[in-house]
């Protein structure tokens, strides 16, 4: 696709559903990171892929957060029994290469606004 | 630790004048990006400028300037001419080399008010 997609855009849960959160990225592009962003905030980092191996799972809160990207290019970030303070946006950003990496910016979608009740 | 620290959490500038927005830094790799970022109040975020450690120059992107000082692990960005389409919040955001690639991280945010 021309950019990065992400579904669905708005996601409302009760506290305890689980739920998942869907990204698409910029075709061809080999990396693939998930943020958290609280309002008014930072994009925290989550965790990241290169191709369909994740490298940095150092940022999911806790082990009811997991993201897998089995074929390198869909990922799916999943959070089990949800809790209110999971609550915020949830940014997917893909970029399009692996090596002499530091140059390269990342592309973002739209995100998915999580709100759990 | 806090890696990226942005310090102003709100500005204000008149329009037309110039802004710095103040980032500092924290890395122990010899190697790395520095971006800035702008996310209006439609959520998206918008790449303006980057800024690679070993570039001697300062980066510039039309009205955008990066103001890099290695040293002292800073890289402000300067906008000139401010327009009432820069009110946002803009982003510093570092990359480095993590296990098996390149991470981003981002500091917290500055939000800019430009004044008509």
């Amino acid at each position: 696709g021309a950019g990065v997609s992400q579904s669905p855009r708005y996601k409302v849960t009760k506290r305890g559903q689980d739920v998942a959160l869907r990204c698409d990225p910029i075709s061809g592009h080999v990396s693939l990171y998930w943020y958290r962003q609280a309002l008014g905030q930072g994009p925290e980092f989550l965790t990241y892929f290169n191709y369909e191996a994740q490298q940095d799972k150092s940022g999911l809160p806790n082990d009811r957060f997991s993201a897998e990207r089995p074929e390198g290019s869909i990922s799916t970030l999943t959070i089990q029994r949800t809790e209110q303070r999971d609550s915020a946006m949830y940014r997917c950003a893909s970029s399009l290469r692996v090596r002499t990496g530091e140059n390269e910016k990342l592309f973002f979608g739209s995100g998915t606004q999580l709100s759990v009740l | 630790a806090q890696k990226i620290t942005q310090t102003q959490p709100g500005m204000f500038v008149q329009e037309k004048e110039a802004v710095t927005l103040d980032c500092t830094y924290d890395t122990s790799d010899q190697s790395y990006g520095l971006f800035w970022y702008k996310q209006p109040s439609s959520g998206e975020m918008i790449f303006l400028i980057y800024q690679g450690s070993y570039d001697e120059q300062n980066a510039t992107e039309g009205r955008y300037s990066l103001n890099f000082q290695k040293a002292r692990k800073s890289a402000n960005l300067v906008i000139s001419a401010s327009q009432l389409g820069d009110s946002a919040m803009y982003f510093c955001a570092m990359r480095e080399r993590d296990t098996g690639g390149f991470k981003t991280i981002f500091g917290a945010g500055t939000r800019l008010f430009v004044k008509a």
